[in-house]
């Protein structure tokens, strides 16, 4: 099971994000990150934990190992308001997602 | 660049299955690296993982739908399906398709290419 916190971020432009992903037992670091914005299919930001995806701005990073994870958005610009989902791939199947992480502007 | 696209009926009548196909263009799908696997969304809820699909056949499902569940994969037609047999209102989401792997080096170990998704609703 994959626990994100918290369940909504509210953050204004320009501010730090900090979001979390736990798991109930060692994942390795078979985790992924995911934006989605209303109306649109998900897209991969994070892959691996800290692996960056084609085409992601630098100002996203994740970090973590083994049952704690976090993606960091450096500086909020108005396009990173959006749901974020953590997802594991560890000894799979099944394949889980995160309840999600809403961040939303203040 | 490698597309997926989802397509079948909108709406089911509960107690019937559910088929959805998805359709992956510009390149191939029997492609080793990767599996292709069905995603859903019950409105305004997260991602749930229904299954995926390695071109050789091989099949992996969700144990919470595997009793209902069938993805099959035709590789002459570059596409692979969904059947969710014994629908009910709880299983109205958005249905998405996507690729994804975990061997080969030096990949993208994670749902990299999605396709747009479709709603699909159960009701009579």
């Amino acid at each position: 099971v994959l626990t994100q916190s918290p369940a909504t971020l509210s953050l204004s432009p320009g501010e730090r994000a900090t979001l979390s992903c736990r798991a109930s037992e060692s994942v390795s670091s078979y985790l992924a990150w995911y934006q989605q914005k209303p109306g649109q299919a998900p897209r991969l930001l994070i892959y691996d934990a800290s692996n960056r995806a084609t085409g992601i701005p630098a100002r996203f990073s994740g970090s973590g190992s083994g049952t704690d994870f976090t993606l960091t958005i450096s500086s909020l610009e108005p396009e990173d308001f959006a749901v974020y989902y953590c997802q594991q791939r560890n000894k799979w199947p099944p394949l889980t997602f995160g309840g999600g992480t809403k961040v939303e502007i203040k | 660049q490698l597309q997926l696209q989802e397509s079948g009926p909108g709406l089911v009548k509960p107690s019937e299955t559910l088929s959805l196909t998805c359709t992956v263009s510009g390149g191939s799908i029997s492609s080793g690296y990767y599996y292709w696997g069905w995603i859903r969304q019950s409105p305004g809820k997260g991602l749930e993982w229904i299954g995926s699909i390695h071109y050789s056949g091989s099949t992996y499902y969700d144990p919470s739908l595997k009793s209902r569940v069938t993805i099959s994969v035709d590789t002459s037609k570059n596409r692979f399906s969904l059947r969710l047999s014994s629908v009910t209102a709880a299983d109205t989401a958005v249905y998405y398709c996507a690729r994804h792997t975990d061997r080969g080096t030096n990949m993208v170990y994670a749902f990299d290419i999605w396709g747009q998704g479709t709603m699909v609703t159960a009701s009579s």
